[in-house]
């Protein structure tokens, strides 16, 4: 299958700094690709889309100024979770879809904010 | 409004038994549904994906999942488990074209001797 490359894949930052999380695919190239969050034993929510070449597109409740997103070229979108703390502590996950077909997942990124 | 449903949130087999994990969705249409498979700090794998046409898909490391309309379902079966299953499984739902898609809550898959 495609492969969605993540890094850093844990990542520890104080207390109001911001940190830069990548997503690539490395194999096929991705228009769209979407960045999710997942809480300790819980599901996978949906922060955003992220589309190349225009703005993200934000689910309710996720704060667009706090978790910015660009997605500058075909293949790659990062997402910077800005002034952190303590409570964006959480598994970061990208994934990219090839259309009407499976997405695929990074690693995950593992953001501990001390 | 769209949603995907895992009724199991934990699930205990022994290593060779048997083992169907359960997923019902909620969409307006038929969607593309999909099993994914998360070892602790990993990503998510693709095990196996439905669109059309069978609907018994065949999947990586053994599985394979049954899509039935008249119940909304798209169990997730294997006949025989393997230690190195134990894991938490999504199920997953979307639509055609680029939409993202919509997770069930998983369900942790232990297995003992």
């Amino acid at each position: 299958g495609a492969v969605v490359s993540q890094h850093p894949s844990r990542v520890i930052c104080k207390s109001g700094t911001s940190v830069k999380i990548e997503c690539r695919s490395l194999d096929f190239q991705a228009t769209t690709m979407f960045w999710y969050r997942q809480f300790p034993k819980q599901s996978l929510m949906l922060m955003a889309t992220s589309n190349e070449g225009s703005k993200a597109t934000y689910e309710q409740g996720v704060e667009k100024d706090k978790f910015l997103i660009n997605h500058a070229s075909l293949t790659l979108s990062t997402l910077t979770v800005t002034s952190a703390h303590p409570e964006d502590s959480s598994f970061y996950i990208c994934s990219a879809r090839i259309t009407d077909s499976a997405a695929f997942f990074g690693q995950g990124t593992r953001l501990t904010v001390v | 409004a769209q949603s995907v449903t895992q009724p199991d949130i934990h699930i205990t087999v022994s290593e060779g038994a048997s083992l169907e994990l359960r997923c019902n969705y909620s969409y307006g249409a038929t969607p593309y549904l999909f099993w994914y498979v998360q070892s602790p700090g990993q990503g998510l794998q693709l095990l196996l994906k439905y669109f059309s046409g069978d609907t018994l898909v065949q999947g990586i490391k053994g599985f394979e999942a049954e899509f039935k309309r008249s119940q909304s379902s798209f169990n997730l079966r294997k006949p025989s488990v393997h230690w190195s299953d134990a894991a938490e499984y999504f199920c997953a739902a979307t639509s055609s074209g680029n939409t993202p898609l919509v997770f069930g809550k998983g369900t942790r898959l232990s297995v003992i001797a």
